[in-house]
């Protein structure tokens, strides 16, 4: 069964503070995604990987930045936490080019900027 | 960049009514349209997908259809029922990679 894993559902930061969110998943996918879901603004692309170390931002990468070492691995990093920054993050996982299209979703993180 | 707009952001039918949700999108390159439906609570999750050289795609009571002169598709939900309650999102892309998503529409079906 197809599994992209979140590091946590929930997180509570302070202002100011250096954020890592972690994505896993276990279908050797080339393409990695975060969003950011806020209510009546839908799913914002943050940043996108298409291979290791390759990546491109999405429509709002302000303030963000990410990384992926690894195949199955992609991070998202807050590098200085702010309360605009409160949201759900949600990560998600697809094949390449070429081939079948479907996004596979984790199960979110709920992060609130104190 | 590609821009995918939905509209409108809240539909309610009553149960048995066909719902027909529609999005537009900007970059005539995007050649794959996708819908995500997502429960209260839940991820997001594929429910049916089209690439622009086909014209319709049917999977039991859901339908999508794509124009690709206008730029926009749509996706057709019969018989509804109430646990077809949920937001609905549409999105584009160019050949598999990155993926836009429209701002989403709850749909509410009444009993």
């Amino acid at each position: 069964d197809v599994k992209v894993t979140q590091s946590s559902r929930y997180l509570v930061k302070r202002t100011g503070e250096k954020v890592f969110l972690e994505c896993v998943q276990d279908m050797d996918h080339e393409n990695m995604f975060w969003y950011r879901q806020d209510p009546g603004l839908g799913l914002r692309l943050i940043y996108f990987s298409y291979d290791v170390k390759m990546k491109e931002k999405g429509d709002i990468p302000e303030g963000y930045s990410v990384s992926r070492e690894k195949k199955e691995r992609f991070s998202l990093i807050l590098e200085s936490a702010s309360t605009n920054q409160t949201s759900m993050y949600l990560c998600a996982s697809s094949l390449g080019p070429g081939r079948k299209g479907e996004a596979f979703f984790g199960q979110g993180t709920r992060l609130t900027v104190v | 960049g590609e821009n995918v707009e939905q509209h409108p952001s809240t539909l309610s039918v009553q149960e048995g009514d066909s719902a027909v949700i529609k999005c537009t999108y900007s970059d005539s390159a995007s050649n794959y349209f996708p819908w995500y439906k997502q429960e209260l609570g839940k991820r997001p999750q594929l429910i049916i997908d089209i690439r622009s050289n086909v014209g319709e795609k049917k999977d039991q009571r859901i339908a999508v259809t794509l124009n690709k002169t206008a730029k926009h598709f749509s996706l057709h939900i019969t018989e509804t029922q109430p646990e077809d309650s949920a937001v609905y999102f549409c999105a584009a892309s160019r050949s598999n990679s990155k993926l836009t998503f429209g701002k989403g529409i709850t749909l509410s079906v009444r009993p």
